[in-house]
């Protein structure tokens, strides 16, 4: 089974860059994707296929992938990008089955 | 648009068991696998198990077999997981979260608002 392991935190000032990686030996064979959750809220996709972003998801948000390390940025950070980000990988076991990374705590100060 | 409905806040006692619902509409029932991930409280998102409505074959997270059972009524377009022998451990946020389409990769693109299951004696 993969581990994905992400920092448990990330602050920084609105309009700044904001970088979340996510390590693991799910890459580079697994795609990477992206949710956010704000408090009391289910998570929404908003990256997916690496780099990819859905219909709604705002310009700002990019996704990267070198090596064992997938990013999410966010560039231009709001203060309403608030909130708890998750990488997602396709577990070793099978396709369909899934594994989260610990999640990190995006702070915008 | 796309909806998934889940089902009420539950509150079990340690030994019994607890079935989540979540009916789906905005599109075609059949063609899309549903996946069911947790969250206990203040953690983070943990997957059980995903279930194809075609069918219904399904795959569990190793840690919950034996313990999760995954069914679908496509009379209905209702999902449903069904947890046994709960403990402490099992309180948490249950989602329903469908799943992509396609076979080459896996994710949610679309996710329920959670079912609250609180197993307390």
């Amino acid at each position: 089974s993969y581990e994905l392991t992400q920092p448990p935190s990330v602050s920084v000032s609105p309009g700044q860059t904001a970088r979340i990686t996510c390590s693991g030996d799910a890459w580079p064979k697994r795609y990477a994707f992206w949710y956010q959750q704000k408090p009391g809220q289910a998570p929404v996709l908003v990256i997916y296929k690496d780099s990819e972003r859905p219909s709604g998801i705002p310009e700002r948000f990019s996704g990267s992938s070198s090596g064992t390390t997938v990013t999410l940025t966010i560039s231009g950070v709001q203060a309403e990008d608030e909130a708890d980000y998750y990488c997602q990988s396709a577990d070793s076991i099978g396709l369909f089955h899934v594994v989260f990374g610990g999640g990190t705590k995006l702070t915008v100060l | 648009q796309v909806q998934l409905v889940q089902s009420g806040a539950e509150v079990k006692k340690p030994g019994a068991s607890v079935k989540v619902s979540c009916k789906a509409s905005g599109y075609t029932f059949s063609s899309y696998y549903m996946h069911w991930v947790r969250q206990a409280p203040g953690q983070g998102l943990e997957w059980m198990g995903i279930i194809n409505p075609s069918g219904g074959s399904t795959s569990y997270a190793q840690k919950l077999q034996g313990r999760i059972t995954l069914t679908r009524d496509a009379s209905t377009s209702t999902f449903y997981m069904d947890l046994s022998s709960l403990t402490s451990d099992d309180t948490a946020v249950y989602y329903c979260a469908r799943k992509n389409s396609g076979d080459e990769s896996t994710y949610m693109d679309v996710w329920g608002k959670g079912t609250t299951v609180t197993v307390s004696s």
